[in-house]
């Protein structure tokens, strides 16, 4: 059980846009910055988005993160095949780093 | 290009210590910019941050495993270590080292990955 909330599984059609959400406390997601990952089957986790909404060199800009409060939100525009994968969130909690539990986007 | 790889002498029984090497190339480790983490992933389930460690030495453990864990480094070698003791199949997984990004400190922003390596521990 993760202290930040992750929807097990999200879906949308080719084209779509498809946000996934993360809950967290004001000890983790309140006071500290979200980070993204995306894992393809059988590979490692990918640095999706840094500081809540930063991305990195290489990452499209159809993925986009924001934060309010304590939650934070991951959007894909532009719902593309290759998109099929685990999504976690990640944060700091007072004394260690924190992942929630993963969803996992299906591309119908 | 960096590229981080992970090694172990295989699989591990239970109450034995797990040790990993994670061998970095393409950047020192001994770099003042960089810090050094270990994350673990069970069969079909999340990611859960193992411990993480800044080339001077200074290390940060996941309280739930901290009894059991050491990180260090071998700068001579240019890699980083992980011991896991006393385990129980609780703790077969896909073992990642990672390197934190550069400018978020030890937060859990992991730029490069190894590939993981599965250790199972079983009698």
């Amino acid at each position: 059980q993760s202290v930040l909330t992750q929807p097990p599984s999200a879906s949308g059609t080719p084209g779509q846009r498809v946000t996934i959400s993360c809950s967290g406390s004001s000890s983790n997601i309140g006071n500290s910055f979200v980070f993204w990952y995306q894992q393809l089957p059988g590979t490692a986790p990918k640095l999706l988005i840094y500081r809540n909404n930063q991305r990195p060199s290489g990452v499209p800009d159809r993925f986009s993160g924001s934060k309010s409060g304590t939650s934070a939100s991951l959007a894909i525009s532009g719902l593309r095949s290759e998109d099929e994968a685990d999504y976690y969130c990640a944060t700091w909690d007072d004394s260690l780093s924190v992942f929630g539990g993963g969803t996992k986007l299906t591309v119908l | 290009q960096l590229q981080l790889q992970e090694s172990g002498p295989g699989p591990v029984k239970p109450s034995e210590t797990l040790s990993l090497t994670c061998t970095v190339a393409g950047a020192s480790i001994s770099s003042n910019s960089y810090y050094w983490g270990w994350i673990r992933q069970p069969p079909g389930k999340g990611l859960e941050w193992i411990g993480t460690i800044y080339y001077s030495g200074s290390t940060y453990y996941n309280p739930s495993l901290k009894s059991r864990v050491t990180i260090s480094v071998d700068k001579s070698k240019n890699q980083f270590s992980l011991k896991l003791s006393s385990v129980t199949a609780a703790d077969t997984a896909v073992y990642y080292c990672a390197k934190h990004r550069s400018g978020d400190g030890y937060n859990p922003s992991f730029d490069y990955w190894g590939q993981g390596t599965l250790v199972t521990v079983s009698s």
